[in-house]
């Protein structure tokens, strides 16, 4: 799987957008983009995945540049709640074995009042 | 549905004493995970199951094994406790198939071990 690069911390003013990057440089084509997050002493949670289009759903949204090579996962309204580790994985799609997830250290997110 | 759960939430060993965490999903998933995570490190891999029978190893495998007698368990063993062996453990399972849902990981809330 490919390696990715996320920068170690970020803030962001509650309300605004958080936008965090992701760098997978030698993302290959048949490698999709995943995005994880982990609150405090919890178990990670799932939040988007995508392969080359942009992608949308009820937590976040996850924009894939054109050569592939990086990506941001944005948070529309961040909230307090938002605050966690995030995680970019870079993985192939196996459906037939238990190819196991990367998970790097992530992003550490504060949502600030 | 509790989705997935462990047991126990805490404990505290003593150097060579031994331990088995138990992790149980009800969702019905073919894959099976357990993970630990240490301070200012991600999630690493110890060992995983695909099946009912099969288990594999991950990342960090040394020191431990599992076994998958029931579908809805996975067990991972201490056999012998050393004090780097302290950390959060974490179970997660997935679905097996093509469909979206197979690529998402459920997560259990985690146990929280440590050996002196």
């Amino acid at each position: 799987d490919a390696k990715t690069t996320q920068p170690p911390s970020m803030d962001c003013a509650e309300g605004r957008a958080a936008n965090l990057p992701c760098n997978h440089s030698t993302i290959s084509g048949n490698e999709y983009v995943y995005w994880y997050r982990q609150i405090h002493s919890q178990g990670p949670q799932y939040i988007i995945h995508g392969l080359k289009n942009n992608e949308t759903n009820e937590m976040a949204s996850l924009i894939i540049t054109e050569d592939r090579k990086s990506s941001t996962l944005i948070l529309p309204h961040a909230t307090l709640r938002d605050t966690a580790v995030y995680y970019c994985i870079v993985r192939v799609r196996e459906t037939n074995t238990g190819n196991q997830f990367y998970f790097g250290t992530g992003t550490s997110l504060t949502v600030i009042p | 549905n509790a989705g997935v759960t462990q047991t126990p939430k805490f404990r505290v060993l003593k150097t060579g004493q031994s331990m088995t965490l138990l992790c149980a999903q009800d969702m019905n998933h073919e894959y099976m995970y357990w993970y630990r995570q240490d301070p200012g490190m991600g999630l690493r891999l110890i060992h995983y199951s695909v099946g009912e029978g099969t288990t594999a190893k991950g990342e960090v495998p040394d020191g431990y094994n599992v076994s998958r007698l029931k579908k809805q368990n996975f067990l991972l063993g201490l056999e012998s406790a050393a004090p780097s062996q302290t950390s959060v453990y974490f179970c997660a399972s997935r679905p097996s198939g093509s469909r979206i849902s197979a690529d998402t990981q459920y997560f259990g809330p985690g146990t929280r071990l440590t050996v002196l």
